[in-house]
């Protein structure tokens, strides 16, 4: 079956620090790639896709890139701040436009910015 | 921005009560899921629905689990009885219903249930 494996947490990093939190997968055919964020309290939201392999998915100075060869889907960012703490799941869809559409999540990494 | 709509954002009860969960979907999306979030762990779907019509609910634990969308628009989970290992962040979820396994899932709020 499909599945997601995210580096576990907790990661605490300074303020301006390099991130990266590892995502790889197992899924048959071709999946679709996401990354949510879930802030404390609240709901899931996006924050980039990518929908084929090498396609690089980017928003809010995060990126990710879609490694077919390595069934990767790493989580980056140059310069993290405080207000990027948060839980972030990794999670894909199968790659059937008429089968069951389901998400596969990670069990989530929780990111801690220190000032 | 458009957003999905859940209420309660929180609900108390004891076991064996019924429980109930509305979600309000982003107007013009057919399709619309309910996850199961336990604490420290990935949402986990229950039930997806495209338009009135249920696509999946093999995780769904039908004996205490139910969940309609009559008309195509809102949706109601109810749990009956509930049990102390029900409790978690219950999420809805729509999207178009046009893409298939591109498009994106835009999630509410949740509700979080605690059973006593």
């Amino acid at each position: 079956g499909n599945s997601v494996t995210q580096m576990e947490g907790p990661v605490t990093l300074s303020e301006e620090a390099f991130l990266t939190i590892n995502c790889t997968y197992t899924a048959t055919g071709y999946p679709s790639l996401f990354w949510y964020v879930q802030y404390p309290g609240e709901g899931l939201q996006l924050l980039l896709k990518a929908t084929k392999a090498d396609d690089k998915g980017s928003n809010k100075g995060f990126e990710a890139t879609y490694r077919k060869e390595t069934t990767s889907f790493h989580l980056e960012k140059g310069s993290v701040q405080v207000s990027d703490s948060a839980v972030y799941f990794c999670a894909l869809r199968r790659g059937s436009n008429f089968g069951n559409e389901k998400l596969t999540f990670g069990t989530g990494t929780r990111l801690t910015i220190i000032p | 921005e458009a957003e999905v709509a859940q209420s309660p954002r929180y609900k108390i009860t004891e076991k064996s009560q019924a429980v109930a969960f509305w979600c309000d979907p982003i107007s013009g999306h057919a399709t619309l899921y309910w996850y199961r979030q336990i604490l420290g762990q990935g949402p986990e779907l229950l039930v997806q629905f495209q338009d009135e019509s249920v696509v999946d609910d093999s995780q769904l634990p039908k004996d205490r689990f139910s969940a309609e969308r009559l008309k195509g628009v809102d949706s109601t989970l109810k749990i009956q009885p509930a049990e102390l290992g029900d409790s978690a962040m219950y999420l809805c979820a729509s999207s178009l219903g046009l893409q298939g396994f591109r498009e994106t899932q835009y999630f509410g709020p949740g509700t979080r249930l605690l059973v006593l």
